[in-house]
């Protein structure tokens, strides 16, 4: 069954470093999003992307933060200055679109900023 | 007022039991409802979503949504261990292909 993959699982970076998180959604999916969820918090929505442009994006999204979709496959979230309170769980998620608004989930990636 | 709101739990029973997990929501205008399991430090594993009112099964699960109480519910039938981990409902923001708004999850313990 496809699935989202993410990498790294687990990512330490010191802050004020650049992170670069990387996701492969569902093949045949149109819409991609990035979520996030601090330990112990709900999961929040950051961005999401569709046709080569980001759609819409929350307000964590600040200029720290872009996505790119560098090839065919792979959808990346870069953090360009980490700080202490980017510690959290980031997910990828992918969605068909065309009248199908399931959203699959990637495994994550464990970000620690020390 | 919160968007979606559920309780965190934790909620305990005994293996067998029937599960009742519920969360309301705040805009008449969300037409999505959708259920997602989450093992500990793992991804959202999505269940079932339904579209407006009714109810729709799989398996062990049934989805309810009630519309006019702005409540949803997933029940758990002849509940498992493996059943064990935290539930999230989720609704689209707007249409199908926003963002998920998510409730806090309810943290679900089956024992044997």
């Amino acid at each position: 069954e496809p699935e989202v993959t993410q990498t790294p699982s687990h990512q330490v970076t010191q802050m004020g470093q650049e992170v670069i998180l990387r996701c492969v959604p569902i093949s045949n999916h149109l819409y991609f999003y990035w979520y996030r969820q601090i330990l112990g918090q709900k999961v929040e929505f950051l961005v999401s992307f569709y046709n080569n442009e980001i759609s819409e994006k929350s307000e964590i999204f600040d200029d720290q933060f872009s996505v790119e979709r560098p090839d065919g496959s792979n959808f990346t979230l870069k953090i360009r200055s980490t700080k202490l309170e980017d510690s959290a769980m980031y997910f990828c998620a992918s969605s068909e679109g065309q009248g199908a608004p399931e959203q699959y989930f990637g495994p994550g990636t464990r970000l620690t900023v020390t | 007022q919160k968007e979606v709101e559920q309780d965190p739990g934790p909620l305990s029973v005994p293996e067998g039991a029937i599960v009742s997990l519920n969360c309301t929501y705040s805009n008449s205008a969300f037409q999505y409802f959708m259920w997602y399991r989450q093992y500990s430090r793992k991804g959202p594993e999505l269940l079932m979503y339904t579209y407006s009112s009714g109810n729709k099964e799989d398996g062990r699960f049934t989805a309810q949504v009630d519309k006019s109480s702005k409540y949803i519910s997933l029940f758990i039938r002849d509940s498992q261990p493996s059943d064990s981990a935290t539930y999230l409902c989720a609704t689209p923001f707007s249409g199908g292909y926003n963002k998920l708004i998510f409730g806090a999850g309810t943290r679900l313990a089956v024992h044997p």
